[in-house]
């Protein structure tokens, strides 16, 4: 079935700096969102691309849906400690109801 | 804000029981959803559900399970015979259209002992 690759797999960082993180597929998708989840909890939703090149931001929080449409990424400026979680990208296939949803990058920040 | 609410939050039951996970989604919402979860691992599509019938399903959504929205409500995910590798976090979610973002309840950890 389709695959989406998220890396990193996980991340330590310091308080204060940027992360960056993306997910690459094989397939091409119609729609991206991007969840983070706290432990124990369900993914909240952080932002939502719908358009191939498409840049959306979400206070410190910016996402980008690539051209090609096989890929996106997210990044988090000025990181704080609560933005410890994991992140977990999620694709749409045309045609489809369902989202198929990465493998998660795991955020650890520093104090 | 409007929520996704289900209900246990924590199941355990006996291999080879039924087992009902219980949802109320956002009220003017069309579209509903199961995934799961098994521990430390991704989010995995199971169902979605529209206009009272199953619009999509995965192959982990086999016969053993069911899905129903007995009321105006609540929308259930049945687990027939429940199997030790049934063990996980069940989310509900549900959205206004399909090609939309959906919002996620806060999960039924369903532990099958």
């Amino acid at each position: 079935g389709q695959q989406l690759n998220q890396s990193p797999q996980s991340m330590f960082i310091q308080e204060g700096e940027d992360v960056s993180m993306n997910c690459t597929s094989s397939s091409i998708f119609n729609t991206w969102l991007w969840y983070k989840q706290d432990p124990g909890e369900g993914p909240v939703l952080l932002i939502a691309l719908y358009k191939a090149g498409e840049l959306t931001s979400n206070g410190r929080l910016t996402a980008q849906f690539g051209i090609t449409r096989k890929d996106s990424f997210l990044n988090i400026s000025a990181s704080i400690p609560s933005d410890v979680g994991i992140y977990f990208c999620a694709g749409q296939l045309g045609g489809t109801y369902k989202y198929i949803f990465g493998t998660g990058t795991r955020l650890k920040v520093l104090a | 804000e409007p929520e996704v609410t289900q209900t246990p939050s924590h199941q355990v039951t006996q291999m080879g029981q039924e087992v009902i996970l219980r949802c109320v989604p956002i009220s003017n919402h069309l579209y509903f959803y199961w995934y799961r979860q098994i521990l430390g691992q991704k989010v995995e599509f199971l169902v979605s559900f529209y206009n009272n019938e199953i619009s999509e399903k995965s192959e982990i959504f086999d016969d053993q399970f069911s899905v129903e929205r007995p009321d105006g409500s609540n929308f259930t995910l049945k687990i027939r015979s429940t199997k030790l590798e049934d063990s996980a976090m069940y989310f509900c979610a549900s959205s206004v259209g399909y090609r939309v973002e959906y919002t996620f309840g806060s999960g039924t950890r369903l532990t099958v002992v």
